[in-house]
């Protein structure tokens, strides 16, 4: 079966630093994308990685590694706005994303 | 531009009822999908189409059927709904560097 594996909650506090993990097993892979959810509202794109390593996009940053069938997501200078869910999703053979459960991440003052 | 149009955003079908979510895109991208998204689920893929007359079935594709017959456009069909469908649906269509742009949602309720 195919399936990404990420913490359900993640708590932090306005400023702070906070990684969202995902770890996945998936045929096909292709490169692990991240979104955002914010209450009611529809999943927006942050970032992609196709290759090994970090992406930066300003506050945020992701990094896969494909010999660890791991990645995750990096938020800095946490701010109020950034309270929403996140989602890792395997991009497979260029065609169909598959999604992680989420991590909705609270951020407190 | 519009991006992902989704309609109705909200319907409420009693169970055995037939209707049918329409998505339409215009950004000319040849790849589109359809998810449901349900409380601890996360966005799980129904049916997908890499472009005008090809679709494919997703992760949960029982209960709904799907066509493609232009590049804009691809409705989902539920052809007998049932209370396990109540769910959001998200309709999304994908660039070619692989980013995937969502509609509003649909929230169906089937009682």
């Amino acid at each position: 079966g195919q399936s990404l594996e990420q913490p359900s909650e993640v708590t932090a506090v306005e400023g702070a630093i906070v990684q969202i993990n995902c770890t996945y097993q998936t045929s096909g892979f292709y490169g692990l994308s991240w979104y955002q959810q914010h209450d009611g509202g529809a999943p927006t794109f942050l970032s992609y990685n196709g290759l090994d390593g970090l992406e930066e996009t300003g506050r945020f940053s992701s990094f896969l590694s494909r010999s660890d069938s791991y990645g995750y997501l990096l938020l800095q200078e946490l701010q109020m706005k950034d309270s929403a869910s996140y989602f890792c999703a395997s991009n497979q053979a260029g065609t169909a994303l598959i999604f992680g459960k989420g991590t909705t991440l609270s951020v407190s003052s | 531009n519009a991006g992902v149009t989704q309609t109705p955003k909200f319907q409420v079908l009693k169970t055995g009822q037939s209707m049918t979510l329409q998505c339409a895109q215009d950004m000319n991208h040849e790849y589109m999908s359809w998810y449901r998204q349900d409380p601890g689920m996360g966005l799980r893929l129904i049916h997908y189409s890499v472009g005008a007359g090809i679709t494919d079935q997703g992760e949960v594709p029982n209960g709904y059927n799907v066509s493609r017959s232009t590049t804009e456009d691809f409705p989902l069909r539920l052809l007998s709904a049932a209370p396990s469908q109540t769910s959001v649906y998200f309709c999304a269509s994908k660039t070619g560097t692989g980013e995937l742009f969502f509609g509003e949602g649909s929230r169906l309720t089937v009682l």
